[in-house]
């Protein structure tokens, strides 16, 4: 367990819709990631958080976009889904946000859109 | 964007034989890499991070070297067990706080 948490694990939905990923990182960590991982696909970068500033945007969408509120956890809302985004989301977190800050990962949300 | 390329994408290998893989990372910009062994319908666990040009880190049976100069990262295992079979993700990060995953080697130890 890698005291990183993410709600909901399974997530069924349709297009058109629009979706909240939530997650909570480890007591004292300080930065958050979200990643895309599809079928195929290694882990893609989304976006970074850091004590409540983005710090850092991957390959996101414009439809996708993410906050990290004053208690540090994260949120990421996905609208007008596409099929094509159905994927495992996973958050990280790390104590600070440089390249060398070893991440945690949570469990994953897995999303289907039907 | 950094490309990060990982070889073999799958190995099979008997219980008790040692095994390595390779990273390939771009050398220019080159800040911090990382090694993660996932398992399936788990979520990826830390191995090592490595900064340094000449970086060795070893934790059990499981090692990594690190050259930052031709860009490319070993993770070695020795005397493979099957709790050991995994996919084995490196990312590489150029400073640029994200980090770039490759798609993984897939290790299978067969008993």
């Amino acid at each position: 367990d890698s005291g990183v948490t993410q709600t909901p694990k399974h997530l069924i939905t349709a297009t058109g819709q629009r979706v909240t990923l939530r997650c909570s990182p480890r007591s004292g960590d300080l930065s958050v990631y979200w990643y895309q991982q599809s079928l195929d696909q290694g882990l893609q970068f989304l976006i970074q958080y850091y004590n409540g500033e983005e710090r850092a945007k991957g390959n996101i969408l414009e439809r996708f976009s993410a906050q990290q509120f004053p208690d540090l956890h994260s949120e990421l809302n996905l609208s007008s889904l596409e099929l094509g985004d159905s994927a495992l989301y996973f958050c990280a977190s790390s104590p600070g946000a440089g390249d060398s800050n070893e991440q945690f990962f949570g469990p994953g949300t897995r999303l289907t859109v039907l | 964007i950094l490309n990060v390329e990982q070889s073999p994408q799958s190995l099979h290998v008997q219980e008790g034989d040692s095994t390595n893989f390779t990273c390939s990372f771009p050398s220019s910009n080159f800040y911090a890499l990382h090694w993660y062994r996932w398992e399936t319908a788990k979520s990826p666990e830390a191995l090592f991070v490595m900064t340094l040009n000449g970086d060795e880190k070893k934790k059990g049976r499981i090692s990594a070297t690190l050259n930052t100069k031709e860009g490319y990262s070993y993770l070695y295992i020795k005397g493979s067990q099957p709790e050991d079979s995994a996919t084995y993700l490196c990312a590489s990060g150029a400073g640029s706080y994200q980090l770039t995953f490759g798609k993984g080697t897939k290790l299978s130890v067969i008993p």
